[in-house]
């Protein structure tokens, strides 16, 4: 069965450090998000991407955040200069298409450490 | 989103349906009901999700009530497996993302 993956597992990194987190979707989707979740709290929603731009962000999504599909498989989040408010476990997901009735299928996420 | 509520948290015994109510009464007429759940220190996963007509899968069915107003995901033979936290989202706008509220913590208990 299909599924997102996500590299590394585990990423940890001293403050003010650049980081990038890799996900493949899944190969036929053409939706793909981010997620964040802080220990203990929701999972939030950070941004989504579709036909190779932005098409929703969250006000977490400062400009410290970007995103990129660098080839036909991989989608990354960068974060420029993390802060120890950055730590927290970071989904991916893809979906088919971004209509009504199309589930998003989430990777096992990359959890960010920053000290 | 619309606003759904749904219990803190649940318990079941092994082998029993769950049960697990949700109340959507702002739910639009365009709207789809979905549920998600996450295990703990997974990412979430999709399990069902149904417009007016009540639906089944592989993983669970989702009971719809005619006036759209809440309804229920029932797994029919809890396993320990599905200790999990169940959301219950209705998105609205683009579709574009989920909205994850608290959702129910599901204990299943030997």
């Amino acid at each position: 069965e299909p599924e997102v993956t996500q590299t590394p597992s585990h990423q940890v990194t001293q403050m003010g450090q650049e980081v990038i987190l890799r996900c493949v979707p899944i190969s036929n989707h053409l939706y793909f998000y981010w997620y964040r979740q802080i220990l203990g709290q929701k999972v939030e929603f950070l941004v989504s991407f579709y036909n190779n731009e932005i098409s929703e962000k969250s006000e977490i999504f400062d400009d410290q955040f970007s995103v990129e599909r660098p080839d036909g498989s991989n989608f990354t989040l960068k974060i420029r200069s993390t802060k120890l408010e950055d730590s927290a476990m970071y989904f991916c997901a893809s979906s088919g298409a971004g209509g009504p009735g199309n589930e998003q299928f989430f990777g096992p996420g990359t959890r960010l450490t920053v000290l | 989103d619309a606003k759904t509520t749904q219990p803190t948290s649940m318990d079941c015994a092994e082998g029993r349906a769950a049960n697990l109510p949700c109340n959507h009464s702002t739910i639009s007429g365009n709207e789809y009901v979905y549920w998600y759940r996450q295990i703990h220190s997974q990412g979430p996963q999709y399990i069902i999700h149904g417009l007016k007509n009540n639906e089944t899968n592989e993983m669970a069915s989702l009971i719809i009530t005619e006036d759209r107003k809440s309804s229920t995901l029932i797994l029919p033979h809890a396993t320990l497996r599905d200790t999990a936290v169940y959301y219950c989202i209705v998105p609205s706008g683009g579709y574009q993302k989920v909205t994850f509220g608290i959702g129910t913590k599901l204990q299943v208990i030997p």
